[in-house]
């Protein structure tokens, strides 16, 4: 299969850390990228490749990967880190670019 | 500072046409891999297209595959999407995406945003 998964909704105390992950055979030869959106606004890449953060994203967001499973880590989550979550790859033959469902998050 | 400007959008009847726009700044785009993905109301992302720097090389989600058309204008630094056969299941914001690297490899600037309803 060419999908990834995503559970629909997470909560994180404020300051505590969270993992969200995502599944998917894709995973286990290809990376994932994770994107954040906030009600009313575009998408924003918080990682990319194995553990890569853009320029501007905060060092508590991390990445790892286990098997066909990739998670985006926030380590003390903040009030702002509020928002749905996107895991993106691609498909086996690359020619697709394919996202999961999202994770809405929310910290309490 | 990067910009993707989109236009384009708006309200078309079923099996209509509609062309978006993208005009870029701020990077090279002759060099940068580019996308559109859209997003219908209360849902999540979906990838709708992509075309390599040279535009030698175009990917189609199935969905749009054989109705939508991605293209490139390198001397305007501006991406295309022509959208053809509308129906309402392609009623989403469509936004122009920048990829980071290589095609499909992760998508690192995103477009504001065009509304595009198909409604009769």
């Amino acid at each position: 299969s060419s999908e990834v998964t995503q559970d629909p909704v997470v909560s994180v105390a404020l300051g505590q850390t969270v993992t969200i992950t995502c599944h998917g055979d894709i995973l286990t030869f290809s990376y994932a990228s994770w994107y954040l959106q906030k009600p009313g606004q575009a998408p924003v890449l918080v990682l990319y490749g194995y553990n890569n953060r853009p320029s501007g994203i905060p060092d508590r967001f991390s990445g790892s990967y286990s098997g066909n499973t990739a998670s985006l880590t926030i380590t003390g989550a903040q009030a702002e880190d509020e928002a749905v979550y996107y895991c993106q790859s691609r498909d086996f033959r690359a020619t697709h670019l394919v996202f999961g469902g999202g994770t809405k998050l929310t910290v309490l | 500072e990067i910009q993707l400007l989109q236009s384009g959008g708006g309200f078309v009847q079923p099996g209509k046409s509609l062309r978006l726009s993208c005009v870029t700044s701020g990077f090279d785009f002759h060099a940068s891999a580019m996308n559109w993905v859209r997003q219908a109301p209360g849902q999540g992302l979906e990838w709708v297209a992509g075309i390599s720097v040279t535009g030698a090389k175009t990917l189609y989600a199935d969905s749009v595959k054989g109705r939508f058309i991605i293209s490139r204008d390198n001397s305007e630094d501006t991406l295309y999407l022509q959208m053809n056969s509308l129906g309402a299941e392609d009623t989403a914001l469509y936004y122009c995406v920048k990829d980071g690297y290589n095609l499909g490899d992760f998508l690192d600037h995103w477009g504001q945003g065009v509304l595009v309803t198909v409604s009769s």
